[in-house]
Order: C-alpha cells, then structure tokens, then sequence
C-alpha cells in the first residue's frame, strides 16, 4: 500500500513551457487535492475532485487546469508557465464526504525559470 | 470565509521543555480541526484531529490539543519535546460539504536545543 505517490519529485521549466504532475492513490479515495505551499503562506487548494469525472476550483485555480479520468489518479496541468508558479505542489486524498483526514503525496518540487 | 491563524512564525525551545503552539480559527458553523506535522523535505503527516465529542484530543508522538469554542482556538501541546520533534506544524479547519476543502494556517517552525 503506497497511499499517496507524486511523478516527478523535481522539475525545472522554462517560462512558457507546459508540463503535467500525476498524483496517484491506492487506497481507493473519493475525494483528491491539489495544493502549492509558498513559505510564509501554508498550504492553499488549488483545484480538488469529488469523484471520478469531477473537478472544481479552489482558492488560486488560475493558471492551472485538472482532470480525473480514473479515480486512482488527479493530474495538474501547467499550460503555459510562469515563475509565479515556482512552489511546492502537494497532491492529497479523503476517503469520502465523511469527517475523516486527507492523507498526502510527498510533493512535487517545482521552479520556473 | 473561514481562515485559520497561526500567530508565531518561530518557536525554540529546549530539549525536555514543554511546547504550546497556537492556533485561532475563523468558522461559522461547528468546525472540524487538524494539525498536520511536515519534516524537511517530506508531505504532511497528520498529528491529532477534532470532530466532536471531548474537547482535548490525544494524537500521535505525544501530541494533544485543546478545542476551546469560547477562544476559537485549538492550540497543540506536547509536555516534553524531543529534537526529532523539530519540523513545521499546521493547524488547518475543514469544512462541511463543499468538498471537505481544508484552509491551513501559514505554519510554525519549531526549532529544538539540544
């Protein structure tokens, strides 16, 4: 039982350059997250989904498009990026809707040059 | 809107001391309350959580915390630290519905003396 894995560990880019981070869960979750932690600001939500099929927005969605076409997996999608979004980008999952914790990836190092 | 406050950005203390960090949150309704433990490097790993019921929670490594409604606050306690201890803590609250969506704190690095 892996739980929560995270592909890559590291990625530089170049400005304007597209990549996508896979998070993948084992443990059969519901409910997948993606956060960037910046220092001094924690962790903030950048897109999450309820179920397969599902995504919707979270408090800093631009910039960034997801999609959950199997529910074992969450991919985060850079379409066009910038150094803005140099951070450390962390996948997390949730059993359900129940009151339960969200267990997370070990994050995605990210700099944008 | 919810939020979460972590007031001190720094803590040191020594080896063997007890430890307090603080934690305010910000919730309309009956909030659900996490901290979170991240080492150098590595994802988070939850410590203790509050649904409901007893208002001091025991987690994992010694950690407890209190959940005080009159204070809005759920501030994390250990009696005797150890060096391993040393790492970043976030206290987070979750939402009902919506997503279970959490908003963390802007975390407190712990630094431990030896």
């Amino acid at each position: 039982n892996a739980g929560v894995t995270q592909t890559p560990k590291f990625r530089v880019l170049k400005t304007g350059q597209s990549m996508t981070l896979l998070c993948a869960q084992d443990m059969n979750h519901e409910y997948m997250y993606w956060y960037r932690q910046d220092p001094g600001m924690g962790l903030r939500l950048i897109h999450y989904s309820v179920g397969e099929g599902t995504t919707a927005k979270g408090e800093v969605p631009d910039g960034y498009n997801v999609s959950r076409l199997k529910k074992q997996n969450f991919l985060l999608g850079l379409e066009s990026a910038a150094p803005s979004q140099t951070s450390v980008y962390f996948c997390a999952s949730k059993l359900d809707q129940s009151y339960n914790e969200q267990f997370f990836g070990p994050g995605t190092r990210l700099t944008v040059l | 809107a919810q939020s979460v406050t972590q007031p001190d950005i720094h803590i040191t203390v020594s080896e063997g001391a007890s430890l307090e960090l603080r934690c305010n949150y910000s919730y309309g309704a009956t909030p659900y309350l996490f901290w979170y433990v991240q080492s150098p490097g590595q994802g988070l790993q939850l410590l203790l959580k509050y649904f409901s019921g007893d208002t001091l929670v025991q987690g994992i490594k010694g950690f407890e915390a209190e959940f005080k409604r009159s204070q809005s606050s759920f501030n994390l306690r250990k009696p005797s630290v150890h060096w391993s201890d040393a790492a970043e803590y976030f206290c987070a609250v979750g939402l009902t519905g919506g997503g279970n969506k959490l908003t963390f704190g802007t975390g407190t690095q712990l630094k431990v003396e030896l």
